[in-house]
């Protein structure tokens, strides 16, 4: 089962930063919160992964708690392709075959409208 | 180029017949996977090779035979075929890490194989 709690669907305005939180309130200190999303008709795509430090690369900005119980997702300047089903998954770090899997959740539907 | 490709991209066959799909990734990884996209649009593993050997193999029907002849490719064989098996299929690869503290590297996914049993 998914550790993750999302919103089913969210709206976002072109132009506009798309804010998309994740709760994972039973994340384990040697566990990391990546994000992936899906675009229709695709398969899923990486994004960003932390452990507890926010992270930044060119698609986005990944932010989490102090407390490492949720992140948000943030993509800076939203476009009419970035909407798609987005993923927050946590995934224990380290070497051996229950580490590799990915659980994915029902995930949130960014809408970016024009 | 294609890191993960798969083919067929679509897949139409009756029940009761065998059908293979197969994937192929160009990124230098020695990890691939299998999973398996319903019409609820769940995503959910269902193998993992590294290296040619199986590491991950969830609760799938021994009618799914995955088959890794080198750690660039990771097929997938369905015998005698259901109704259920209709769905898409992602073939994903990825790098693992050895080193105690590091972290095993993000999967990158194919574009998926929809299979529809009539």
């Amino acid at each position: 089962d998914a550790k993750t709690t999302q919103p089913p669907s969210m709206d976002c305005a072109e132009g506009r930063a798309a804010n998309l939180p994740c709760n994972h309130s039973t994340i384990s200190g040697n566990e990391y919160v990546y994000w992936y999303r899906q675009i229709h008709s695709q398969g899923p795509q990486y994004i960003i992964h932390g452990l507890k430090n926010n992270e930044t690369n060119e698609m986005a900005s990944l932010i989490i708690t102090e407390d490492r119980k949720s992140s948000t997702l943030i993509l800076p300047h939203a476009t009419l392709r970035d909407t798609a089903v987005y993923y927050c998954i946590v995934r224990p770090r380290g070497y051996g075959g229950a580490t590799n899997k990915l659980i994915f959740g029902t995930g949130t539907l960014l809408a970016v409208q024009p | 180029d294609t890191a993960v490709s798969q083919t067929p991209k679509y897949l139409v066959t009756q029940m009761g017949n065998d059908k293979s799909i197969k994937c192929e990734q160009n990124l230098g990884h020695d990890t691939m996977y299998w999973y398996k996209q319903d019409s609820k649009k769940f995503l959910k593993i269902m193998f993992s090779y590294n290296n040619k050997e199986l590491i991950i193999n969830e609760t799938v029907p021994n009618r799914f035979s995955p088959k890794s002849p080198d750690k660039a490719h990771l097929n997938l064989h369905i015998n005698s075929l259901e109704l259920g098996d209709s769905a898409v299929y992602f073939c994903a690869s990825s790098q693992l890490q050895i080193a105690v503290s590091s972290y095993n590297s993000p999967l990158h996914f194919g574009n998926g194989t929809r299979l529809t049993v009539t």
